[in-house]
């Protein structure tokens, strides 16, 4: 199975900061990757795909690069809505693998 | 789009359950499914795929051999078939539309919790 690694596990910031969530994976994914929002006791909501291409709806504040092994989240100006988990997945391959998730709290 | 999961419940240590995922707002026989559920506290984990048709199947090896994927597309079903339940693999499980376009998951239903407890 692909490991997903994510870090940091947890991040403090304030509003209006630059966040940076970075991702690696076990083996080269090309850009089958996509990250996800999740906000406590609701479900994950799609934010990236493709490692790069935002999912209708989603604020332009949040941005996805990376290929290969190594992928980023960068979120330009964190906002009050913002502070949630963040999780990452490969699907590269069939069989699913998530990071182990960043939580990103008020600083 | 909406994925309505129901069927979680407190069960024994070995014993079995049947969750259920309802879909509507799509043509729910054009899109490949997954569960993926989420232990409390912890983060998600991928439990099973099938595909459009159902004939291509895949598991976690976590599950593999206990739990079985199915889908009823007259329905616009999806199930899991959980036996011999552990006590780790109480969660909420999730079932999410794989986008079909290689872009993700990208419709998630609210969850129903699983307690596998004595």
């Amino acid at each position: 199975d692909i490991q997903m690694t994510q870090s940091p596990s947890t991040l403090s910031a304030s509003v209006g900061d630059r966040v940076t969530i970075t991702c690696r994976a076990s083996q080269s994914i090309s850009s089958w990757l996509a990250w996800y929002q999740q906000k406590p006791g609701k479900a994950p909501k799609l934010l990236i795909y493709k490692a790069s291409s935002l999912e209708n709806g989603v604020p332009s504040r949040f941005s996805g690069s990376g290929s290969g092994t190594e992928f980023t989240l960068t979120i330009s100006s964190l906002q009050p809505d913002d502070f949630s988990t963040y999780y990452c997945q490969q699907y590269h391959s069939y069989l699913l693998t998530f990071g182990g998730g960043t939580k990103v709290e008020i600083k | 789009v909406q994925l309505v999961e129901s069927g979680g419940d407190l069960v024994q240590p070995g014993g079995s359950l049947r969750l259920s995922c309802a879909a509507s707002g799509f043509t729910f026989g054009s899109y490949s499914m997954n569960w993926v559920r989420q232990a409390p506290g912890k983060g998600l984990e991928w439990v099973s795929y099938i595909s459009i048709s159902g004939t291509t199947i895949y598991y976690a090896d976590s599950v593999k051999g206990r739990f079985t994927i199915s889908r009823d597309k007259a329905k616009s079903s999806l199930f899991l078939q959980m036996n011999s339940l552990r006590a780790g693999d109480t969660a909420i499980y999730y079932c999410a539309r794989d986008s079909g376009t290689y872009s993700g998951l990208d419709y998630w239903g609210q969850g129903t919790l699983v307690t596998v407890s004595s």
